[in-house]
C-alpha cells in the first residue's frame, strides 16, 4: 500500500520569499511522485513529476522538487514566491504497476502575503 | 482537443435523488479514472477503466455508485439515493496505459441538500 503525508495544511509566506512545501511518502515498490496545484473550483494541474533518473526535477512556474529515497521525501520548493502561487498543492504517489492510480496527500494551502 | 471535460460543473440535488455526471477524456486516452475530493482533503481514487472495461473499484464506491464507459470513450458516474455525505468534487482524469501522467478535468461539484 502507498500513502502520502503532507506536513502543514497551511503555509504562509511573503511575496519574494522561499516556498517550501513538505511531502513524505510510503511505498513498497519504486514510486512515481507528483506535485499538483489546484486553484479554487478547478481541477488539478501537474506541476512536476519524478519517475526515474535525475532526483532533482524542475516543473512549471519556477517550482522544483527533489526525490530523496533515504528520507522518503519529495519536498516542493520555489526560490521566490509570487502572488499568483496562492493555491492548494497536492503531493501524490503512484507506481508503474496495475491501475497506476494516484494516492494523494491531504493538501497544503499556500497563502502569499504582499 | 481541449483536454478532459466534465459536465455538469455544478449540481445541487436533494437527498434521495439520483444524479449522473459525464466525463469526456482526451480522445486518444484509453484509461479513465474517477476520483472524489471532499472539502479540505486530497482526491481519493474511486474507479478506473481501460477502454470499456472497469478494472478496479475502491471500497469507497458503495453499491449506490455505478460507473460506465460503454464504448470506451466517455464515462458516466451515477449516484443513486444521494446522501449528504456524497457532497464533494468528483474529478475525472485520463491517460495512456503505462504513461506516468494523468490529465484532470475541471470536476463536477455536487451539493446534496
Amino acid at each position: 500500500a502507498q500513502s502520502v503525508t503532507q506536513l502543514g495544511s497551511h503555509v504562509s509566506v511573503s511575496e519574494g520569499a522561499l516556498v517550501l512545501l513538505r511531502c513524505n511518502y510510503s511505498s513498497s515498490v519504486p514510486p512515481y511522485l507528483f506535485w499538483h496545484v489546484q486553484y479554487p473550483n478547478q481541477g488539478l494541474q501537474l506541476l512536476l513529476k519524478y519517475t526515474t533518473g535525475a532526483t532533482l526535477v524542475k516543473g512549471i512556474n519556477g517550482f522544483e522538487a527533489e526525490f530523496k529515497k533515504s528520507e522518503t521525501s519529495f519536498h516542493l520548493t520555489k526560490p521566490s514566491a509570487h502572488m499568483s502561487d496562492a493555491a492548494e498543492y497536492f503531493c501524490a504517489v503512484s507506481t508503474l504497476q496495475g491501475a497506476q492510480k494516484l494516492v494523494f496527500g491531504q493538501g497544503t494551502r499556500l497563502t502569499i502575503n504582499p | 482537443d481541449t483536454g478532459v471535460s466534465q459536465n455538469p460543473r455544478h449540481k445541487i440535488t436533494k437527498r434521495g435523488q439520483n444524479v449522473t455526471f459525464r466525463c469526456d477524456p482526451i480522445s486518444e486516452h484509453n484509461r479513465l479514472y474517477w476520483y472524489r475530493q471532499t472539502l479540505g482533503q486530497g482526491p481519493e481514487f474511486l474507479t478506473y477503466f481501460q477502454n470499456e472495461a472497469q478494472l478496479e473499484k475502491s471500497r469507497l464506491l458503495s453499491d449506490r455508485f455505478s460507473a460506465e464507459r460503454p464504448k470506451g470513450s466517455f464515462s458516466t458516474l451515477e449516484i443513486q439515493r444521494t446522501e449528504q455525505g456524497d457532497s464533494a468534487m468528483y474529478l475525472c482524469a485520463s491517460s495512456f496505459p503505462g504513461a506516468d501522467e494523468q490529465y484532470f478535468g475541471p470536476g463536477t461539484r455536487l451539493t446534496v441538500t
